[in-house]
């Protein structure tokens, strides 16, 4: 257990929708690190944040946002949704490694 | 940018073999660090192992090895006894600044097949 947790596991829904991805980092990190897997792409970084500030961005998409609040939660918002956002996505929190979440696994039908 | 080749897309080993797997990798930096994480297949990315550049012994966790040889940026993986339980995929991946920020780059991934 990396003591990351995401929620929901599995997510299935239509294209054009909004969905919200949930994690929380371990006790102690204060960043959050999200990650999209896709059988086309690989694993890809999307963004970080840091104590509820924005750090780094990378591959995400424009219809994607996230933030993390007060308690270091982080939530990652999926809106319009395409087929080809199906995928894994992964949060990770950090000290020296970045220990990653079971992930929430996404089906656009 | 940095760059991560895992040039083994399968690997079929017999049990209690050890196996190693193959990372090289690219940069400019100085300062980097290198990881290994497995996923098996119910999806989870499990942290295995690693490697600061500035450290001089290769780091060991249990029955996990890196072996890391600066002068050819490679970083591989060597799994001793190897288990039924390791078939999985690995990844390598590497720590990259952006913005002063920190995120991982990963290779495609190596996917091993434990026989028995």
């Amino acid at each position: 257990d990396s003591g990351v947790t995401q929620t929901p596991k599995h997510l299935i829904t239509a294209t054009g929708q909004r969905v919200t991805l949930r994690c929380s980092p371990r006790s102690g990190d204060l960043s959050v690190y999200w990650y999209q897997q896709s059988l086309d792409q690989g694993l890809q970084f999307l963004i970080q944040y840091y104590n509820g500030e924005e750090r780094a961005k990378g591959n995400i998409l424009e219809r994607f946002s996230a933030q993390q609040f007060p308690d270091l939660h982080s939530e990652l918002n999926l809106s319009s949704l395409e087929l080809g956002d199906s995928a894994l996505y992964f949060c990770a929190s950090s000290g020296n490694e970045q220990f990653f979440g079971p992930g929430t696994r996404l089906t656009v039908l | 940018a940095q760059k991560i080749t895992q040039t083994q897309p399968g690997m079929f080993v017999q049990e209690k073999e050890a196996v190693t797997l193959d990372c090289t990798y690219d940069t400019s930096d100085q300062s980097y660090g290198l990881f290994w994480y497995k996923q098996p297949s119910s999806g989870e990315m499990i942290f295995l192992i690693y490697q600061g550049s500035y450290d001089e012994q290769n780091a060991t966790e249990g029955r996990y090895s890196l072996n890391f040889q600066k002068a050819r940026k490679s970083a591989n993986l060597v799994i001793s006894a190897s288990q039924l339980g390791d078939s999985a995929m690995y990844f390598c991946a590497m720590r990259e600044l952006i913005q002063g920020a920190q995120k991982l780059v990963f290779g495609q991934g190596t996917r091993l097949t434990i026989n028995p």
